[in-house]
């Protein structure tokens, strides 16, 4: 099962602002980077945040994110229509020696 | 043009054996460390396979002591090994490209495999 507990759905209307959490422990997020995809149903993911707070290029800066101890949280402002999908959170554990992800959470606009 | 595409997916029967191909093109995938991470039919994403740049590979629980992660560097691929499948294995299997000094950020993807283990 998932390492890393998020809500399983979150929701806005457009232009609205979401955030979306990411429960770990010491052992991932604690001592670790954490890292957003979006995944759109039937897509392979896209990488939207790295390194806790960076944004790969082509990303709009309307997604951010940030950490805290062994939590972390994505924010998508200015919601708009395409940003309905799934969102991922991960890290590495280094108590299991592998990647580990979040539970998912279903953004609906 | 820098990408991946797996190949090597299908159906098999429980206890037998698969392997998935992960071509890459635009870039070495020994210098890189490269992953298969997989999506259970209705499910979220589950991290398998890592094999580092340097050689060593690690592994999810799951697969450990069923799943061999390679590469081939003339050909520039990456390979997963599976052997004694069962119905909990059936996933659509992704290859992904790590960030450089980041293992767990995945930023290139291919567009995956399906595995089907049933009888």
């Amino acid at each position: 099962q998932s390492v890393l507990t998020q809500p399983p759905s979150a929701s806005g209307t457009p232009g609205q602002r979401v955030t979306i959490s990411c429960s770990g422990g010491a052992s991932n997020i604690g001592s670790n980077t954490v890292n957003w995809y979006q995944q759109v149903p039937g897509t392979a993911p896209k990488l939207l945040i790295y390194s806790d707070v960076q944004r790969p290029s082509g990303v709009p800066d309307r997604f951010s994110g940030s950490k805290s101890g062994t939590s972390a949280s994505l924010a998508i402002s200015g919601l708009q229509s395409e940003d309905e999908a799934d969102y991922y959170c991960s890290s590495w554990d280094d108590s299991l020696m592998g990647g580990v992800f979040g539970t998912g959470t279903k953004v609906t606009v | 043009e820098v990408r991946l595409v797996e190949s090597g997916g299908g159906l098999v029967q429980p206890g037998g054996s698969l392997r998935l191909s992960c071509a890459a093109s635009g870039f070495t995938v020994i210098a890189n460390d490269m992953s298969w991470v997989r999506q259970a039919p209705g499910k979220g994403l589950e991290w398998v396979s890592v094999i580092y740049s340097g050689g060593s590979t690690d592994y999810a629980g799951s697969g450990k002591g069923r799943f061999t992660i390679s590469r081939d560097y003339p050909k520039n691929v990456v390979y997963l090994q599976m052997n004694f499948l069962t119905a909990e294995d059936t996933a659509v299997y992704f290859c992904a490209r790590a960030l450089p000094r980041d293992r767990s950020a995945w930023y290139l993807w291919g567009q995956g495999t399906l595995v089907s283990v049933s009888s």
